[in-house]
């Protein structure tokens, strides 16, 4: 079965510019997360959808970042405007409805700088 | 401040060595997850524990999920250079899909 795909791999911005990331999650997955990975730590979940509703936005700075899942299938997630902390690899993950259990399928990620 | 603790943070052993990572919290988790994650690309689901003092295998690795179902453990025998990579561990506090991740263990083995 095809694996979760990103877009871009990579991307280096200035500061204060905007930026996009895309996702397409494995077909039929219910569930779909972005995680923000900074150097040296843990993934850290942003945001999660249930089909095309948002569960938890509650780590997400919604006063720079924004994500959508249009028809509960692809996913975009959005900076603006950037900041250098944001430099960070963004990953996209999707699971089936009880993701406890057949645990999560990630893509590759995209890594972002900022400078 | 960490969900989950996982240590040590680093770990360089020789080939043929054994080793063993642990994840903690102060929390009680419905289940567990172990992922590794290698350069570039995204954590890859290793096992899924759920049951208090269960043990699994897998070919050389062994995961341990506590009694009281706040801590997990990860032990390798025999380790190879393939093993190389960021090992996270992922617990499920809340709902059937809020998982928090560790910091992780970055091991290498050397040949």
């Amino acid at each position: 079965e095809a694996g979760v795909a990103q877009s871009p791999r990579y991307k280096i911005i200035e500061k204060r510019q905007s930026v996009a990331f895309w996702c397409n999650p494995i077909s039929g997955h219910a569930t779909l997360y972005w995680y923000q990975q900074i150097l040296g730590q843990g993934p850290k979940l942003l945001i999660q959808f249930q089909n095309n509703g948002v569960v938890d936005d509650s780590q997400l700075p919604k006063d720079r970042f924004s994500a959508e899942r249009l028809k509960g299938v692809d996913s975009t997630l959005k900076i603006q405007p950037a900041k250098l902390e944001d430099s960070a690899v963004y990953l996209c993950a999707s699971s089936p409805l009880n993701g406890a259990n057949y645990g999560y399928t990630f893509g590759s990620g995209t890594r972002l700088t900022v400078v | 401040t960490q969900l989950l603790e996982q240590s040590p943070q680093f770990l360089s052993i020789q080939e043929g060595e054994n080793l063993t990572v642990y994840c903690n919290s102060s929390s009680v988790f419905s289940s567990l997850q172990w992922y590794r994650q290698e350069p570039g690309e995204g954590p890859v689901l290793l096992v899924t524990v759920v049951t208090g003092g269960e043990v699994k295998k897998l070919k050389r690795l062994t995961f341990q999920f506590g009694d009281a179902r706040k801590d997990s453990s990860l032990h390798i025998t025999a380790a190879q250079p393939g093993d190389t990579g960021l090992y996270l561990c992922a617990g499920f506090a809340g709902g059937v899909n809020d998982m928090r991740f560790g910091a992780g263990t970055r091991l290498t083995v050397k040949p």
